[in-house]
């Protein structure tokens, strides 16, 4: 089936390290997204890409870094420079071309700070 | 820039009656796009609607519809005969292209309970 897959479900980092949230799409989109949402809060974008080895800075990028080397692969990471990194994070995808307006969600990544 | 704005933190409702969740936005953009999306407590955000700035009708998909006022800058979701499983979270969304990019900002979002 076409979708969104992000992993892992669940994450524990030790405060100084890296980490890198994966996010894999088939559904053959142009545009990706990183999103972090905290608790009873709405969601807040980190950084897109709408081509391959391209990607911009979204409004909370500082901390975070991003690639796009494959269509199909928008792997973010959490660097140890983000000094709150524990939340949820979602990636989203969407088809830039034709008559696509709906942005699709993976499930989300849990990652706490230990 | 744009805001949405979701001045309701949760409702409640019984089953099978309709609810109305509010949503304004505010962008200086001239072309944009509002969403909803329904996020239940496994964490998933899930498309429900979309409205573009420019269609001349509002959007319907099945029990959901939304009641778009341009001029007021509002895009009030409208569920319809609701079901236990509609209780979760609902976010309001706005795209606007942006020299070209489009990005998806959302509001802080509202809990729906459904009651039996």
């Amino acid at each position: 089936d076409g979708g969104i897959t992000q992993s892992p479900k669940y994450l524990f980092r030790k405060e100084g390290q890296n980490v890198t949230l994966s996010c894999e799409q088939n559904l053959n989109h142009d545009a990706m997204y990183w999103y972090r949402q905290d608790p009873g809060q709405g969601l807040r974008l980190i950084y897109y890409s709408q081509i391959v080895n391209d990607f911009q800075k979204g409004d909370i990028a500082e901390g975070y870094s991003v690639s796009r080397e494959k269509k199909e692969s928008f792997p973010l990471t959490v660097t140890s420079a983000q000094k709150n990194p524990t939340a949820f994070y979602l990636c989203a995808s969407k088809k830039t071309t034709g008559s696509g307006n709906t942005i699709y969600f993976g499930e989300g990544s849990w990652l706490t700070v230990v | 820039a744009q805001k949405i704005t979701q001045t309701q933190p949760g409702m409640f409702v019984q089953e099978k009656e309709a609810v109305t969740l509010d949503c304004t936005y505010d962008t200086s953009d001239p072309s944009y796009g509002l969403f909803w999306y329904k996020q239940p407590s496994s964490g998933e955000m899930i498309f429900l609607i979309y409205q573009g700035s420019y269609d001349q009708q509002n959007a319907t998909e099945g029990r959901y519809s939304l009641n778009f006022q341009k001029a007021r800058k509002s895009a009030n979701l409208v569920i319809s005969a609701s079901q236990l499983g509609d209780s979760a979270m609902y976010f309001c969304a706005m795209g606007s292209l942006q020299g070209g990019s489009e990005k998806l900002v959302f509001g802080k979002g509202m809990k729906l309970t459904v009651n039996p």
